[in-house]
């Protein structure tokens, strides 16, 4: 199994761009999410998913759109990127049952 | 919603020492309580969960105690090694299938040889 694999693994941005961070694990999770890192703030919720077709928002969703088609993928849209989005993202996944989150490698953004 | 508070920021110990993090939460239906480990530049991985139907939890080096009446849990580490230097961050969530998992702000551990 790879787990959860993100990419891309860096990606800079201009302010307005938009852009979509990919997700996908082959552990056949229902449970996906994004958090987003900050230095001090630790790691925050943005959206979630508890399997296809659902998705509900975390702490911090504003400017960031996701879908749930499949259960494999949890892609996070970027529609007009803006500085604040600057940060480190984490997507993982568990099982619905289960309680260990599973956290794919991380995508370092930065809007410019 | 629920907050978790972490404390220390950071911490330097000696190698063999034992080391202590502290966090608060705010949510009294909370009742699932894990630690994270992330090394520099890795990704957070689980290394010991508490439930608030248990006191402590021990894994060889590691233990968590909950005191669910203060609403505060600890990760206590002893002989630290090297090794253990990281970022630990806390996480707090109520049953509802931890949906919400809630991170605390993180605590850099340095242990010097």
């Amino acid at each position: 199994n790879a787990g959860v694999t993100q990419t891309p693994k860096f990606q800079v941005l201009k302010t307005g761009q938009s852009m979509t961070l990919q997700c996908a694990q082959d552990m056949n999770h229902e449970y996906m999410s994004w958090y987003r890192q900050d230095p001090g703030m630790g790691l925050r919720l943005i959206h979630y998913s508890v399997g296809a077709g659902i998705t509900d928002q975390g702490e911090v969703p504003n400017g960031y759109n996701v879908s749930r088609s499949t259960t494999e993928d949890f892609p996070l849209r970027l529609l007009s990127a803006a500085p604040s989005q600057t940060s480190v993202y984490f997507c993982a996944s568990r099982l619905t049952q289960g309680e260990k989150l599973f956290f794919g490698s991380g995508t370092q953004l930065s809007v410019l | 919603g629920e907050n978790v508070e972490q404390h220390p920021s950071t911490l330097s110990v000696q190698e063999g020492d034992s080391a202590v993090i502290k966090c608060t939460y705010s949510d009294s239906a909370s009742n699932y309580f894990p630690w994270y480990k992330q090394e520099l530049g890795k990704r957070p991985q689980l290394i010991i969960d508490i439930r608030s139907n248990v006191g402590e939890k021990k894994d060889q080096r590691i233990a968590v105690t909950l005191n669910k009446t203060a609403k505060h849990f600890s990760l206590h580490i002893t002989e630290t090694q090297p090794e253990d230097s990281a970022v630990y961050f806390c996480a707090a969530s109520r049953p509802i299938s931890f949906q919400k998992l809630v991170f605390g702000t993180g605590t850099r551990l340095l242990v010097s040889p």
